[in-house]
């Protein structure tokens, strides 16, 4: 599976762009881009997944250079709400094979 | 949708005890997962089933750890004995793995305290 790093931790303030960046130099051709969302005391939750350009949800925007090997998870106008670990995943979508979570991305937004 | 539904939310026992997980996946999903998650380890995948089947428990960390899948709406963690090192909160998760996606619905967790 290819390993994945980004930043331990993150601060922000109410309002504004926060890009957290993923690196992942040893992606493999099937392999896709997941990024979770986790509360403290919740489970993680999926925010939004990628092959390559930029793919864009109600909730975030993930945008994925040519080459691949890194990602950017791209959360506009964060809310304290945001305040979560925020996790990079990187594995093939096909047949029996699974994710691997790392450290993640301690986001924190204050007022 | 109720959403995965866990059970206790919360277990408090003592060292050599027997603990039972319980986990109801969302209705119609095919694929079950079982995670751990500490501050020093992190998330870590301890079994996964497709179709009530275990396909990978090489996460489970020894034999005092056993999953079962009966039915494609239940499923259980058990540890036997109990140990203080098995303190976590441990995820039940499930999935529909005919699309062609990574989302995963995670439960509340169960908060496990071994002393």
């Amino acid at each position: 599976l290819a390993k994945t790093t980004q930043p331990i931790s993150m601060d922000s303030y109410e309002g504004q762009e926060v890009n957290i960046t993923c690196s992942h130099n040893n992606i493999a051709t099937n392999d896709y881009i997941t990024w979770y969302q986790q509360f403290p005391s919740q489970g993680p939750r999926f925010i939004i997944q990628g092959y390559k350009t930029k793919v864009t949800n109600e909730v975030a925007s993930l945008f994925i250079p040519a080459d691949r090997k890194s990602s950017t998870l791209s959360l506009p106008r964060v809310s304290l709400s945001d305040t979560a670990v925020y996790y990079c995943l990187v594995g093939p979508n096909s047949g029996y094979s699974t994710l691997t979570f790392g450290k993640g991305t301690m986001l924190l937004v204050s007022p | 949708d109720a959403g995965v539904i866990q059970s206790p939310r919360h277990e408090v026992t003592e060292m050599g005890q027997e603990v039972t997980l319980r986990c109801k996946p969302i209705s119609g999903h095919n694929s079950l997962f079982w995670y751990r998650q500490t501050m020093m380890r992190g998330l870590e995948l301890l079994i996964y089933f497709n179709n009530n089947v275990p396909i990978d428990d090489s996460g489970m960390p020894e034999d005092r750890f056993s999953a079962k899948m009966p039915n494609a709406s239940f499923s259980t963690l058990k540890i036997q004995p109990s140990e203080p090192r098995d303190s976590a909160v441990y995820f039940c998760a499930s999935s529909l793995r005919d699309t062609h996606s990574y989302e995963q619905y995670f439960g509340p967790g169960t908060r496990l305290t071994v002393t």
